[in-house]
């Protein structure tokens, strides 16, 4: 069971780098959403999404792009990296049904930029 | 506004020790999850257990135990006879029940330490 997957599991970016993090999964989930964590934080959510097509805005969006154009995938874009991007990144998934809100996480991307 | 606090930042313990995690929450909504996530040294974000508003029931799973009063909005977890591969961080999280975005709320998290 691949479930949610993520790359690179690491990265190095140069201010002002433009890079993407890439997330897929493979559950049909419809929500699909990118978390990053900072210590002493917990984890504040980025984007996220709610079917193809459809992207929207979490707390902390500032110089990061979504895009959904498959069920599958939800890739994270940095434009000009910052240090204060240096965090690690987390995409989740979840569906409805039986699992009701149970959010299932990739196992993240360490994101350094100097 | 909701809000997730965890007050205690780090514990340690020796192993078997019985050790028990808190966790507060605030929320405006009468229909809501509770989640608690373990992030091992390994860095992943591990699902433990999720509860409804709904469900008071207390929960044990194993070595792990779950209290869940809604009087006091907290939902607390116990470990019994702690491991030295329980350390990790520990993160309680809420989430809306209807109108969901696949938005968590998470606490600061709650590392912890067993030593052998």
């Amino acid at each position: 069971n691949a479930g949610v997957t993520q790359t690179p599991k690491f990265q190095v970016l140069k201010t002002g780098q433009s890079m993407t993090l890439q997330c897929a999964q493979d559950m049909n989930h419809e929500y699909m959403s990118w978390y990053r964590q900072d210590p002493g934080m917990g984890l504040r959510l980025i984007h996220y999404s709610v079917g193809a097509g459809i992207t929207d805005q979490g707390e902390v969006p500032n110089g990061y792009n979504v895009s959904r154009s498959t069920t599958e995938d939800f890739p994270l874009r940095l434009l000009s990296a910052a240090p204060s991007q240096t965090s690690v990144y987390f995409c989740a998934s979840r569906r409805t049904g039986t699992e009701g809100n149970t959010i299932y996480f990739g196992e993240g991307s360490w994101l350094t930029v100097v | 506004a909701q809000k997730v606090t965890q007050a205690q930042t780090e514990i340690s313990v020796v192993e078997k020790e019985d050790v028990t995690l808190d966790c507060v929450y605030e929320t405006r909504d009468t229909t809501y999850y509770l989640f608690w996530y373990k992030q091992p040294p390994s860095g992943e974000l591990v699902f433990l257990i999720r509860r409804n508003s709904f469900d008071e029931q207390n929960e044990i799973s194993g070595r792990y135990s779950w209290n869940f009063q809604k009087s006091t909005s907290s939902f607390n977890f116990t470990i019994t006879a702690s491991q030295v591969v329980d350390s990790a961080v520990y993160f309680c999280a809420l989430t809306k029940k209807t109108g969901n975005t696949g938005k968590l709320i998470f606490g600061q998290g709650t590392t912890l330490q067993v030593k052998p």
